[in-house]
C-alpha cells in the first residue's frame, strides 16, 4: 500500500523564523501537489511539482521535488501568523492522489 | 469561474439513519472525485467518476455507500445506514481527465453521526 508520510505532524513556530515541512512517498512518482487548509475550510491548491527536481516559490513558501528521494519539501522563510494553517502533500501515481497526513503549523506572534 | 459547488454544508444525523450529499463540479470537468476526511487526517479517496462512468471504487464501503453521477455533470453520494465511524468532511473535486494541474476541492459538507 502506498505511504505518505509528513513530518513534523504538529508544528509551533515564531513569527520570522524559518523552517521545513517533509512529505516522504513509498511509490514512483513525478507529480506532487501541495495544498493548505484552513479550519472548517476545503483545501487550497498551493504548488504543482512535475518533475525530478522541480522548485516552486510564492511568497514565503517554497517548495522542492526529489523524485528519486521520493522526497518533497516546502520550506517557510519568516514564518508570518497568516501562514498557520495544516498543509497537505499529495502524490499523483496516474491513477489517483494519496495524501500525507498533513502538517498543522502554528505561528506564534 | 465557479467553483465545485456542494451541499449542504453541515448535517447532523442519527446512527442508522440516512443522508445524501451533493457535488456540481466545474463546467467541462470530466472527473469527479469524492474524497472523505476523517478529522486530523488527509482526506481518502472514496470514488472517481469519469464522465457517468466509474473509474476507481475500491475504497468505497459499498455495503453502506453508494455514489452515482447519472448525466455525468452533478453527483450524489449516500450513506444508508450511517454509523458513528462515518463522522467526517466529505470534500468533492473535479477536474479536467488529462491534467497535471490537479484537482479543484469544493468547501465540504461536515457530517456529525450521533
Amino acid at each position: 500500500e502506498l505511504k505518505v508520510e509528513q513530518n513534523p505532524l504538529f508544528l509551533s513556530m515564531q513569527e520570522g523564523k524559518n523552517y521545513t515541512i517533509y512529505c516522504n512517498y513509498s511509490t514512483t512518482s513525478d507529480r506532487l501537489y501541495w495544498y493548505r487548509q484552513d479550519p472548517g475550510k476545503s483545501l487550497e491548491s498551493l504548488f504543482v511539482l512535475l518533475s525530478n527536481g522541480a522548485v516552486k516559490q510564492e511568497g514565503r513558501l517554497m517548495a522542492s521535488l526529489d523524485t528519486k528521494a521520493r522526497l518533497s519539501t516546502l520550506h517557510i522563510t519568516a514564518a508570518v501568523h497568516d501562514l498557520s494553517a495544516t498543509y497537505f502533500c499529495a502524490v499523483d501515481t496516474g491513477n489517483q492522489f494519496y495524501f500525507g497526513t498533513g502538517t498543522s503549523l502554528t505561528v506564534i506572534p | 469561474e465557479a467553483g465545485v459547488a456542494q451541499s449542504p454544508r453541515y448535517k447532523i444525523i442519527e446512527k442508522r439513519q440516512s443522508v445524501a450529499f451533493w457535488c456540481n463540479p466545474i463546467s467541462g470537468h470530466a472527473t469527479l472525485y469524492w474524497y472523505q476526511q476523517i478529522l486530523g487526517q488527509g482526506p481518502k479517496l472514496l470514488i472517481q467518476f469519469q464522465n457517468n462512468g466509474v473509474v476507481d471504487d475500491s475504497q468505497l464501503p459499498k455495503d453502506r455507500f453508494s455514489a452515482e453521477r447519472l448525466k455525468g455533470v452533478d453527483s450524489t453520494l449516500k450513506i444508508q445506514p450511517a454509523k458513528l465511524e462515518d463522522s467526517a468532511v466529505y470534500l468533492c473535486a473535479s477536474s479536467l481527465v488529462f491534467t497535471p494541474y490537479g484537482y479543484t476541492f469544493g468547501s465540504g459538507t461536515r457530517l456529525t453521526v450521533v
